[in-house]
């Protein structure tokens, strides 16, 4: 399978642990994005990476998240000190750099339930 | 900025009857827009975009969508619908970057098939 791949699926954690999710994206894809989608809601931009390079963040990630891709492959989202309202669908995607603008492939999410 | 509005959070069709989902958009450059589908605990999938030249964009699974510059619209048309469309529809803009501004997604529209 050479789609996006995001683990884990699903993950329960009680409000005020730390979770991580991880994001790999198709191998030959310089660009990877972070989404969140809250329940009845279309995904919310969180971040960007080109190659190893986090360019853009949203307002909507707090200090408490933080994301990396290291070397540019895999990336990781951290969320620290986790609250009710972190409960969503965490989507990850990635495109070639190119132009004109192609679509992003998306993962199949992880599901945060915070409790 | 951007946005996109999706008209009928609900859209219910008998099997083998026209499909019309609605998308508005509102961009301060030309836009990229993009349809994905999103089946239950799943990533989204590419169902067609718009980048430039042709209006009339098809897609995957007998899909469909006209870019209507002066109406700004983007809606998402399929003749005859099959109990497999039963999903959420999600309509999305990108601006000029190559996505380095992430997408913005409308809320969604879940299409019900009726027997």
């Amino acid at each position: 399978d050479t789609g996006v791949s995001q683990n884990p699926r699903h993950k329960i954690t009680k409000r005020g642990q730390n979770v991580t999710f991880r994001c790999d994206p198709i191998s030959e894809h310089n660009r990877l994005y972070w989404y969140r989608q809250t329940l009845g809601q279309g995904p919310e931009f969180l971040t960007y990476f080109q190659n190893e390079a986090q360019l853009e963040k949203s307002r909507l990630l707090s200090d408490r998240f933080s994301a990396e891709r290291p070397k540019g492959s895999f990336s990781t989202l951290e969320i620290q000190r986790t609250e009710q309202g972190d409960s969503a669908m965490y989507l990850c995607a990635s495109s070639p750099l190119r132009s004109p603008n192609t679509e992003a492939f998306f993962g199949q999410g992880t599901r945060l339930t915070v409790v | 900025a951007q946005s996109v509005t999706q008209l009928g959070s609900h859209v219910s069709v008998s099997e083998g009857a026209l499909v019309l989902l609605r998308c508005n958009y509102s961009s301060s450059v030309p836009p990229y827009l993009f349809w994905y589908v999103q089946y239950p605990n799943q990533g989204l999938q590419l169902l067609l975009k718009y980048t430039t030249g042709a209006t009339l964009v098809k897609g995957i699974n007998g899909f469909e969508a006209e870019f209507k510059k002066s109406e700004t619209s983007f809606h998402l048309t399929k003749p005859s619908a099959h109990m497999s469309d039963a999903a959420e529809y999600f309509c999305a803009v990108s601006g000029l970057g190559g996505g380095a501004d992430g997408l913005t997604f409308g809320k969604g529209t879940h299409l019900i098939i009726q027997p």
